[in-house]
């Protein structure tokens, strides 16, 4: 997965508990997103980082907070987990840039949360 | 705001058939357009991407060509195989960010 990492892969957790998953890359990309995927919804943008310390909110934020400490990990938080964040979960990441092939997404495997 | 749109699925083809899934879009100024395509239990891998209009991108026999003036960038392949099975998304980066916008996918099924 050109080196994006996420884990855990599968989770199940029951409502009202935190969850973090995390997503580490090598690529020293700037920019890494976190998007979710439903049927019927196909990918949603969660919350965006364009740089350490530097985010932003997608379209579906709520209940959910990030964190960047370091350029190559990006780490999503649900403070206290709802049946309605059962999804699918896809780091992506973007060089930017204008280097040719500089600005698409790179994605990772994916991590499967059920909430009970 | 920006917006993606494509074709209803299912698609359910026979092996070596013609395909055709629509995408349009809705943004302001040039966005650069992609295709992505989601095996099961993977995550998206870029499929072929445009940045201008009047581009063809293309990548395993699959095309798309840039159309501004349809706002259009649909995805076509001669002869589809088996493997050829999954999901495929229609996408938008817009040129004044690094926010990339998706429609809801297209899942194509090719039967032998």
């Amino acid at each position: 997965d050109a080196g994006i990492t996420q884990s855990p892969r599968h989770k199940v957790t029951e409502t009202g508990t935190p969850v973090t998953l995390r997503c580490h890359q090598t690529e020293n990309h700037r920019y890494m997103y976190w998007y979710r995927q439903d049927p019927g919804h196909g990918l949603r943008l969660i919350h965006y980082s364009y740089g350490v310390k530097d985010t932003d909110k997608g379209e579906v934020s709520d209940g959910y907070s990030v964190s960047r400490s370091k350029t190559e990990d990006f780490l999503l938080t649900l403070e206290s987990a709802t049946s309605s964040q059962t999804s699918v979960y896809f780091c992506a990441i973007s060089e930017g840039g204008q280097r040719t092939g500089a600005n698409v997404l790179t994605f990772g495997a994916g991590s499967r949360l059920t909430v009970l | 705001g920006n917006s993606v749109t494509q074709m209803e699925g299912p698609v359910t083809l026979s092996e070596e058939a013609f395909l055709t899934i629509n995408c349009t879009y809705t943004a302001t100024g040039y966005p650069s357009l992609f295709w992505y395509v989601q095996y099961p239990g993977e995550g998206l891998q870029l499929l072929l991407k445009a940045t201008k209009a009047d581009d063809k991108g293309s990548n395993k026999g699959f095309e798309a060509t840039y159309r501004k003036e349809t706002t259009s960038f649909h995805l076509e392949k001669g002869s589809v195989q088996v493997s050829d099975s999954a999901v495929y998304f229609c996408a938008l980066r817009d040129n004044y960010g690094q926010n990339f916008v998706f429609g809801p996918g297209t899942r194509l099924s090719v039967l032998p």
